[in-house]
């Protein structure tokens, strides 16, 4: 079975704080994204990786960044949390595609609960 | 730009009701695929079904069953007899290739609807 796990389930950190979030799979999947998850907003992309040290920004890309150094492993960055970052984010991973063109049933992990004071 | 809608933002129901949940989508793209996930109340989204563009034929898995028209845009979900274990969020989406041909598997989600189903 694919495992996505994400470093905390809840987190709650003060504002102008640098915030890690973790994501890890085990299946070898060269796609991994990030989305937070709002009431009313459904799931927003905010980054994704198709490989190593590859990234590319989603729809709400701005007071984030991201790390993959390895490809099991793909982090989110808040450079300084603030208040409007509260909100829970999910990871996901797949399977890639043909020529950067994938289909795939995307595997998520549990999600962090992240609230910032 | 693509983007979807599931107007229905909270939906309640009784115990083997049967219960659909609206999606319907926009894209310009002629080849795409819709997805449906559920999330249970412990978080983690799971994957339900995927459908692509070219296939217009109805899905039914056990008391699920999608219903796929290109000609409304729609993407449909039933749960026939409904039980409380289906009691969960359910996200509809969509994925297609940008301009540039690729797309990485990046989804565009509908704003979810809660299904709560009572005893």
């Amino acid at each position: 079975d694919v495992k996505v796990t994400q470093s905390s389930r809840y987190l709650v950190k003060r504002t102008g704080e640098k915030v890690f979030l973790e994501c890890v799979q085990d299946m070898d999947h060269e796609n991994m994204f990030w989305y937070r998850q709002d009431p009313g907003l459904g799931l927003r992309l905010i980054y994704f990786s198709y490989d190593v040290k590859m990234k590319e920004k989603g729809d709400i890309p701005e007071g984030y960044s991201v790390s993959r150094e390895k490809k099991e492993r793909f982090s989110l960055i808040l450079e300084s949390a603030s208040t409007n970052q509260t909100s829970m984010y999910l990871c996901a991973s797949s399977p890639p595609g043909l020529a950067g063109v994938s289909y795939n049933e995307q595997f998520f992990g549990p999600g962090t609960r992240l609230t910032v004071l | 730009a693509q983007k979807v809608t599931q107007a229905q933002t909270e939906i309640s129901v009784v115990e083997k009701e049967d219960v659909t949940l609206d999606c319907v989508y926009e894209t310009r793209d002629t080849t795409y695929y819709l997805f449906w996930y559920k999330q249970p109340p412990s978080g983690e989204l799971v994957f339900l079904i995927r459908r692509n563009s070219f296939d217009e034929q109805n899905e039914i898995s056990g008391r699920y069953s999608w219903n796929f028209q290109k000609s409304t845009s729609s993407f449909n979900f039933t749960i026939t007899a409904s039980q409380v274990v289906d009691s969960a969020v359910y996200f509809c989406a969509l994925s297609t290739a940008n301009a540039g041909g690729t797309s990485y598997g990046k989804l565009t989600f509908g704003q979810g609807t809660i299904l709560t189903v009572h005893p």
